[in-house]
This record gives structure tokens, sequence and C-alpha cells, in this order.
């Protein structure tokens, strides 16, 4: 089955720099790559998605790029804030019938 | 915030125990998903309903979890005999339609089996 591994496990940056999320999946007939947020305690909140027939999306401060020849995807967030301190997890599917295969999670840490 | 309601928020058991956990997906999303996380923040599929009708599930969910979503009713997530491995975060998750369309997560059950 498919297998999705997030390369960082911990990033600490300081406010107002960029963070870098890197994320590989194995599937090739994944297509649509989601983002979540999770925050001490609380659930998992939805930030950004990305489809296999575009290979950049920005939402405000957020860009996701995808490079399906190298089965990589990413998550920018740029001009970081203290609430942008959390927990990131990207996912990959092949269509919600099989539901969302997630990496294990990015603890990104911003200080001042 | 999630529309997504999960009830109760924590659920301590002893081994052998009957837990259940249920859901009150969005309004108007016909699709609902259940996941188990671990501390390790592993996800783990467990089942996925449209409306009332099963679509998929593994097989643990087969052998001693059982899960429904009546019409009119909160979806539910039943253990039948828990087990130290099942400590986890439960989240249901729902979402418009099959289309490659945004899963909404409720705040989950944390069960503890003690």
């Amino acid at each position: 089955g498919e297998k999705v591994e997030q390369h960082e496990s911990t990033l600490s940056v300081r406010e107002g720099d960029s963070a870098v999320i890197n994320c590989t999946y194995t599937d090739t007939a994944s297509s649509y790559f989601p983002w979540y947020k999770q925050e001490a305690g609380k659930s998992l909140h939805f930030v950004i998605d990305i489809r296999s027939n575009v290979d950049r999306k920005q939402s405000q401060r957020l860009i996701v790029l995808l490079d399906k020849k190298a089965k990589r995807f990413s998550l920018h967030i740029t001009a970081t804030q203290p609430e942008d301190s959390a927990i990131y997890f990207c996912a990959a599917s092949k269509g919600y019938a099989q539901g969302l295969t997630f990496g294990l999670g990015t603890r990104v840490s911003v200080f001042p | 915030n999630s529309k997504v309601i999960q009830t109760p928020r924590y659920l301590v058991k002893g081994q052998g125990q009957k837990a259940k956990m249920r859901c009150i997906p969005e309004k108007g999303h016909p699709v609902v998903f259940w996941y188990q996380q671990n501390k390790n923040n592993e996800f783990k599929f467990l089942i996925n309903f449209q409306n009332q009708e099963v679509l998929q599930q593994i097989d643990m969910t087969e052998k001693r979890f059982s899960a429904e979503c009546p019409s009119n009713s909160p979806c539910s997530l039943e253990i039948q005999s828990s087990e130290a491995g099942d400590s986890a975060l439960y989240l249901c998750a729902s979402s418009l339609d099959w289309g490659q369309n945004t899963l909404y997560f409720g705040a989950g059950t944390r069960l503890s089996v003690l």
C-alpha cells in the first residue's frame, strides 16, 4: 500500500522566516495531497491541499508544491508567526474510498 | 472550527470492557471516516461510510470493532473487548463526497485502556 514519509520530524524557525516541510510518497496512483495542522490537545485542522493536475498552489502564506516525477510534495509556510507553531501532517490519497495515508508529522516551532 | 462533533472527549476503560464513542458528521456530509492516531502519531484507517453503508474497513475493525452510521442518529465506533493496544486518539472525519474533497476532523475521543 501507499507509504508517506515526512522528512523533518522537527523544525525550528525564527519568526518571519519560512518553514519548509517535505514529504514523499510511494504510489504513483496517488492524486490528492492535503496538509493538516494539529495544535497541542486539539484535532486535525485542514490547512491546504493540492491535486495532481497542478504543481503549485498558494493560500495566503501557505504554498504547496508537487513534483509527481519525484513523488514529492512540500509545504512552505512563509513569514512565519508564533501561531504557526504546531504539528503538521502531510497525507496522500488515490481517492477517498481509499482514505488518507498520513506522514508521521513535523513539529514546527516558531521562536521570536 | 470543525463542525464534526465527537463524544466523549476522554474514555477510560479496563481491559475486556466495551468502549463506545460517537460522532456527528458535519451537516450534509454523507461520507464518514474513522481513524486511530497512536502516541507515535501513526494514523490507522479503520472504516468508512457513505450514508449508512460501510464501504471499506480493515481486518482489525471486522473482528473486535463495530461501527455504524444510522440515519438521523450519531455514527458510532465500539470496541467490543478493549485491549491495552487500543489506547489511542480516535478521530472521526466527514466529507461532502468521494471526489477528493476535504476531510474535516472532529476533536477526537482519547481512549485509555488500563
